[in-house]
């Protein structure tokens, strides 16, 4: 069973200030590393993902960060504002007979004050 | 596309009836998952379809929830008999499994309700 720690589990921020949400796995079949962003009332969509040819994904003001020895990747939001307000998951997908499953971390609230 | 459809928004049950919640998948997507949150466990997995034919229900909490998908447009999830702590949002999502790097797109979710 594929376990998946996500830290913190919840983050307050300043306007303009930096988020980083971290997330530790213990294995996977394949290196892709997807953040998934919810807000109230809705599904998780998603955000941000990394592919196995690089350690670091940005677009825009969302950074992914992946350190495959450590078996740990990470998401930076820069210049956080009151709109990313939401909850953020991590995930990592499964192999072999669990082919295209995803195992979600336990989410981060993540609260921008302006 | 419309995106997934999930029905019924919101389900407001008693203890002992039976709940079904419905899910269509967007167009040409091949695998579909059912998955339920709560604040204690979070995001989790009960079960997923390949090409209507489930593969992995170890995540289905116990005999009381079951789940289909008749065709390619429609998956049900059901409760029979409900019980408070059943009470949750529960999320359909879906894919196109043709690669390993397959997005999952989610409905808008219902939140069931058992008293």
């Amino acid at each position: 069973q594929q376990q998946v720690k996500q830290s913190p589990q919840s983050l307050i921020v300043q306007k303009g200030g930096i988020s980083i949400i971290n997330c530790a796995y213990e294995n996977t079949a394949f290196d892709y590393f997807p953040w998934y962003q919810q807000f109230p009332g809705k599904g998780p969509a998603l955000l941000i993902a990394i592919r196995p040819d690089v350690s670091e994904k940005k677009e825009g003001r969302f950074t992914i960060s992946f350190n495959k020895s450590a078996k740990q990747f990470s998401l930076h939001i820069m210049d956080s504002q009151p709109g990313d307000s939401a909850t953020y998951f991590c995930a990592v997908p499964g192999g072999g007979t669990s082919y295209g499953k995803l195992t979600f971390g336990q989410g981060t609230i993540l609260t921008v004050h302006p | 596309d419309a995106g997934v459809i999930q029905s019924p928004r919101h389900e407001v049950t008693e203890m002992g009836q039976e709940v079904t919640l419905r899910c269509k998948p967007i167009s040409g997507h091949n695998s579909l998952f059912w998955y339920r949150q709560t604040m204690m466990r979070g995001l989790e997995l009960l079960i997923y379809f390949n090409n209507n034919v489930p593969i992995d229900d170890s995540g289905m909490p116990e005999d009381r929830f079951s789940a289909k998908m008749p065709n390619a447009s429609f998956s049900t999830l059901k409760i029979q008999p409900s019980e408070p702590r059943d009470s949750a949002v529960y999320f359909c999502a879906s894919s196109f499994a043709g690669e390993a790097y397959n997005e999952q797109f989610f409905g808008p979710g219902t939140r069931l309700t058992v008293l």
